[in-house]
């Protein structure tokens, strides 16, 4: 199911570089997030977007930053990485006509491996 | 305190048995509940919702009581393709922009021998 990819799948860099991860999703989707997972705690949200026309940072944007470039694309920057960013990325999309009550599904993709060293 | 905890496990359990998984949440407003499960290295992608009057799905069943703000799984007849993290999922409404945003628990580990 490659509905949504996201690249590079993993990527090793160093402190200070500019990194982009991309999304794309071909899922026909509104909303698109970004997300990290550490070992020991759940996915957080990083940026959110309901169109291309709007970006809602999350609980943990400091250090990123996003743009949409078009409702299939939603890329996540790291101006100047850190080695505390290192961590699973994931990016998910919804459908804001399923985004209510029990319908808040989200798809996720196969997430991006990021080593800050 | 976390909005979603989970116990991180890992239960170990043989194929066939009975596993039960428990969660709580902190915002009594949470409306929507979730589990998704997750695959060692993979995406997390959702089992099942979880409705107010239970709900089962083949060998899986899901519980919530609003009261105790606590979620349940239950996995019968676990079988060795049952092993990943089961992610504990709540609805959080309520902020200015409408968001109805997904927390997310850490995870119960799961994994199931021969």
């Amino acid at each position: 199911d490659a509905d949504v990819t996201q690249t590079p799948r993993n990527r090793i860099t160093k402190t200070g570089k500019r990194i982009m991860l991309e999304c794309s999703q071909t899922k026909g989707h509104d909303r698109m997030y970004w997300y990290r997972q550490d070992p020991g705690l759940g996915l957080r949200l990083i940026y959110y977007s309901f169109d291309v026309k709007d970006i809602n940072k999350g609980e943990i944007s400091d250090g990123y930053s996003v743009s949409r470039q078009a409702q299939a694309k939603f890329s996540l920057s790291l101006e100047s990485a850190i080695p505390n960013q290192t961590a699973l990325y994931f990016c998910a999309t919804s459908d804001h006509r399923r985004s209510s009550g029990r319908y808040n599904e989200q798809f996720f993709g196969p997430g991006t491996r990021l080593t800050v060293l | 305190r976390k909005e979603v905890e989970q116990d991180p496990g890992p239960f170990n359990v043989p194929e066939g048995a009975t596993v039960a998984f428990n969660c709580t949440y902190s915002n009594s407003a949470s409306q929507s509940f979730f589990w998704y499960r997750q695959d060692c290295r993979k995406e997390p992608k959702l089992l099942m919702s979880v409705y107010s009057s239970g709900n089962e799905d083949g060998r899986f069943t899901a519980q919530l009581n609003r009261a105790s703000q606590y979620i349940s799984l239950l996995i019968r007849d676990s079988k060795l393709s049952d092993s990943a993290t089961y992610l504990c999922v709540v609805n959080s409404f309520g902020n200015s922009y409408g968001y109805n945003k997904l927390i997310f628990g850490a995870g119960t580990r799961l994994a199931v021998h021969p």
